[in-house]
């Protein structure tokens, strides 16, 4: 009963590195998810996918990118890894039963640009 | 554009008692989703409740409930026989149905206290 599962929970990088944030998910969902939390606000949304082979882009897309080959998995790639960008990132995965809903949340992965 | 206002930033009530986390939104659609999601301390996000615009009965999910004013553009939570579990960030959400991003507030930091 793993659920969403994101790797890894921390990391430090330095200005201009480039990281990819894994997130997989075992329950068949067809919507996934990813979002950022900065510190006293709520999420706010990078990209989004309805199915294998699908994304678009949510309301801060700029400097990520995603692919999602399968419909477990929805890896989040950070090219040029910016001050900007510290933060924690939650993958969310839904079944589409209430539109795009997410239903399960990873446990996020705190990110820190340095 | 729709937002979600959460006017409380932190909230703190006593083991047993009762608590009401306000959240109002913005939006002229007539049919739409809004949500209540958990953060405890773990950061795991969990959904407690879900409100159908369209439907006029309160959703309920066991001491979790919530009071949905349409016209007022409101939809705060209630919880009763609060208990320390409770303790966690509470973020209220919208969804439109016709959209595909969901808009989450800036979130209520409720303590419980034995």
């Amino acid at each position: 009963n793993a659920g969403v599962t994101q790797t890894p929970k921390f990391r430090i990088l330095k200005i201009g590195q480039s990281m990819t944030l894994q997130c997989a998910q075992d329950m068949n969902h067809n919507y996934m998810y990813w979002y950022r939390q900065d510190p006293g606000m709520g999420l706010k949304l990078i990209y989004y996918s309805v199915g294998a082979g699908i994304t678009d882009k949510g309301e801060v897309p700029n400097g990520y990118n995603v692919s999602r080959s399968t419909t477990e998995d929805f890896p989040l790639r950070l090219e040029l890894a910016a001050p900007s960008q510290t933060s924690v990132y939650f993958c969310a995965s839904g079944s589409g039963r209430t539109k795009n809903q997410p239903q399960h949340f990873g446990d996020g992965t705190r990110l820190s640009i340095l | 554009a729709q937002t979600v206002t959460q006017s409380q930033p932190e909230m703190s009530v006593q083991e047993a008692e009762t608590v009401t986390l306000s959240c109002t939104y913005d939006t002229s659609e007539s049919n739409y989703y809004l949500f209540w999601y958990k953060q405890p301390p773990s950061r795991q996000m969990i959904l407690v409740i879900r409100q159908e615009a369209y439907k006029q009965q309160n959703a309920t999910e066991n001491r979790f409930s919530v009071n949905f004013q349409k016209a007022a553009k409101s939809f705060s939570l209630k919880i009763s026989d609060s208990q320390l579990g409770d303790t966690a960030m509470y973020f209220c959400a919208f969804l439109k149905t016709s959209y595909d991003k969901v808009i989450f507030g800036p979130g209520t930091s409720l303590s419980v206290i034995p």
